[in-house]
């Protein structure tokens, strides 16, 4: 079946502009992580969702970075006045239930600042 | 200090080798262990997930914990090319939540 889709895969913004990125988890999976990975390290945790609820934001960077998923299924992180350190992969990964292990991945957005 | 630390590597190995991957954490409260594989501008894909210490074995793949010393590892049995890709570690507090990851080592597998 399909698997985890992001949109758009690359992205590049002038410094200033804001962003908007989309994931389209699997299917009835309840549970969704937003992780921002830089170049040359592993994928720093961001935001988690359950259904719609956003219960963890801890490892939002800062007020400019905002995520939601208003129906339990796709979620958008936005990222408001972009700035050359937001310039990362952005993954988002999904998870079937609540008390699965496994993280699906998507491919990621390469955002871009210039 | 990060909470997991991974050798850094690169790694480049001939085709057959043995590979070993190892990560140390600090805190105790971690109670799962992951290792992802991650191809070059694709997500990272779960390899390998324990709970306990000991000792897992999937195929070519070993996942080790050893949580008294916070030592988790990954042995690679006759390594191919296809194998070649970024190897990142991963630690858990809860089953379900989320993942602090190493920074990677990257590995190549030469034939």
């Amino acid at each position: 079946g399909a698997g985890v889709s992001q949109s758009p895969r690359y992205k590049v913004a002038k410094r200033g502009q804001d962003v908007a990125l989309r994931c389209d988890p699997i299917s009835g999976h309840v549970s969704l992580f937003w992780y921002q990975q830089a170049l040359g390290q592993g994928p720093e945790f961001l935001t988690y969702f359950q259904n719609e609820a956003q219960l963890d934001k801890s490892g939002l960077p800062s007020d400019r970075f905002f995520a939601e998923r208003p129906e339990g299924s796709v979620s958008t992180l936005k990222i408001q006045r972009t700035q050359q350190e937001d310039s990362a992969v952005y993954l988002c990964a999904s998870i079937e239930h609540e008390t699965s292990y496994e993280q699906y991945f998507g491919p990621g957005t390469r955002l871009t600042v210039t | 200090q990060k909470e997991v630390e991974q050798d850094p590597g690169p790694l480049s190995v001939p085709e057959g080798a043995i590979v070993s991957l190892n990560c140390t954490y600090s805190n105790s409260a971690f109670q799962y262990f992951m290792w992802y594989r991650q191809y070059s501008r694709k997500g990272p894909e779960l390899l390998m997930y324990t709970y306990s210490s000991g000792n897992k074995e999937d195929g070519r793949f070993t996942a080790q914990v050893d949580k008294s010393s916070k030592y988790i590892s990954l042995f690679i049995r006759d390594s191919q090319p296809s194998d070649s890709a970024t190897y990142l570690c991963a630690i858990k507090k809860t089953n379900a939540g989320k993942s602090t990851f190493g920074d990677g080592t990257t590995l190549t597998v030469k034939p």
